[in-house]
């Protein structure tokens, strides 16, 4: 199957700083989302974006599909931007729908 | 409802029983999934149905899992003698076709 690598597996900034968190999957992709899990468990969708650049507020991403990676950065971080960021995609196969592939998670902890 | 629901959000149960997990997707909604965390660990991807089919039950951890679906509406997920390595937080996601998969807030499962 699909292998989804994601880094750093955990980042630890101080309030204000900005962050890139890095993701490498192993094959063509018809569906990438970046994800936030709050302390509470909740998966939030952040960006689906199997290519191409997408802005929401302080946070973007960028996936260049042909070299097979994804970018999302986290700009003037809050201390509630602190959680894990999965990433996780669906291979290019068929066409239609199919489970999500998750990577490991990046830990992401934002001090005061 | 405006999101994907699942019931219950806590289920304790002592081992060997069965129990029976729901969700509800998001109206319209012809995907939905099924996936599995275990305790400080990423997702593991476990069944999908496209309509009231499931295309590939691979992912199903062992022959004590199963799934239904009815018509494109309400799923659930039932395990059967539930042994301690079952206890995790099962999420449910809906998605119209390969869109964006939209997760539910999780039931979080305790086998004693």
């Amino acid at each position: 199957g699909i292998q989804v690598e994601q880094s750093p597996p955990d980042l630890i900034l101080q309030e204000g700083a900005n962050s890139t968190l890095r993701c490498n999957f192993s094959d063509s992709v018809n569906n990438l989302q970046w994800f936030h899990q709050n302390p509470w468990g909740q998966l939030i969708n952040l960006f689906y974006i199997p290519s191409g650049t997408k802005q929401n507020g302080r946070l973007s991403a960028t996936t260049v599909a042909t070299e097979r990676y994804s970018l999302l950065y986290i700009s003037s971080s809050q201390t509630t931007d602190s959680g894990v960021y999965f990433c996780a995609v669906v291979r290019r196969a068929g066409g239609g729908a199919d489970g999500l592939t998750f990577g490991k998670g990046t830990h992401l902890i934002i001090q005061p | 409802g405006a999101g994907v629901s699942q019931s219950p959000s806590n289920k304790v149960t002592e081992k060997g029983k069965d129990v029976e997990l729901r969700c509800d997707p998001i109206s319209g909604h012809t995907a939905l999934y099924w996936y599995r965390q275990r305790l400080g660990q990423g997702l593991e991807f476990l069944i999908y149905f496209q309509g009231n089919s499931a295309p590939d039950k691979s992912g199903l951890p062992s022959d004590r899992f199963s799934a239904e679906r009815t018509g494109e509406s309400v799923s659930t997920l039932t395990i059967q003698r539930t042994q301690q390595e079952d206890s995790a937080v099962y999420l449910c996601a809906s998605s119209l076709g390969w869109q964006p998969q939209h997760f539910g807030d999780g039931t979080r499962l305790s086998i004693l």
